[in-house]
């Protein structure tokens, strides 16, 4: 079946540290792909998404490529704010009979220290 | 005002009691799901529903049952909670218009506790 992996947590940066999550998957057929952010007391919210091979996904200075030949999909950011901390979900949809169900990742908790 | 909204926000309730989480949603949405969130193990899929008529069981149905009352309205009930049933839950809606990427959007959680 489909699943997702990232790396374990807790990470921990300083700020304006680089980041780099990393998330590979398992899934048949042409998936698409997601990074959620779940900041605290709150809801999951859509951080960036790519739908195809080699796309690149970019938002709020964080950006994730869908590696086809690697089955991965790696979040970065170049240099980290106190205001990331979080936890981040990488996710996928697999389509055809999956179609509009997320399969998620176990979260990655993000601390950023001043 | 939020797009999906849940109610309660949190819940303390005891073995064997029943327990309803309602979801209610204005953007407009046929495709309604709620997870279920644990420490450690992402988000796991309780049911979902396509539309009105429509209700499926996802990965951890059992101990749980949904009610799709109308478009915009999907709750989740817990017959009789036991204590592995405390987590946070998660409402979450999605268009099933053509050329959906599959992205969901979500509620701010349910907290219940299940002593």
């Amino acid at each position: 079946g489909d699943s997702v992996t990232q790396m374990e947590g807790p990470v921990t940066l300083s700020e304006e540290a680089f980041l780099t999550i990393n998330c590979t998957y398992t899934a048949t057929g042409y998936p698409s792909l997601f990074w959620y952010v779940q900041y605290p007391g709150e809801g999951l919210q859509l951080l960036l998404k790519a739908t195809k091979a080699d796309d690149k996904g970019s938002n709020k200075g964080f950006e994730a490529t869908y590696r086809k030949e690697t089955t991965s999909f790696h979040l970065e950011k170049g240099s980290v704010q106190v205001s990331d901390s979080a936890v981040y979900f990488c996710a996928l949809n697999a389509g055809g009979t999956s179609y509009g169900k997320l399969t998620f990742g176990q979260g990655t908790i993000l601390t950023v220290h001043p | 005002d939020a797009d999906v909204t849940q109610t309660p926000r949190n819940r303390i309730t005891k073995t064997g009691k029943r327990i309803m989480l309602e979801c209610s949603q204005t953007k407009g949405h046929d495709r309604m799901y709620w997870y279920r969130q644990d420490p450690g193990l992402g988000l796991q899929l309780i049911y979902y529903s396509f539309d009105v008529k429509d209700i499926n069981k996802g990965e951890i149905s059992d101990g749980y049952s949904v009610s799709r009352q109308a478009q915009a309205k999907f709750s989740l009930s817990l017959e009789s909670a036991i204590p592995n049933q405390t987590a946070l839950y998660f409402c979450a809606t999605s268009t099933g218009r053509q050329g959906n990427t599959g992205e969901l959007f979500f509620g701010e959680g349910s907290r219940l506790t299940v002593l």
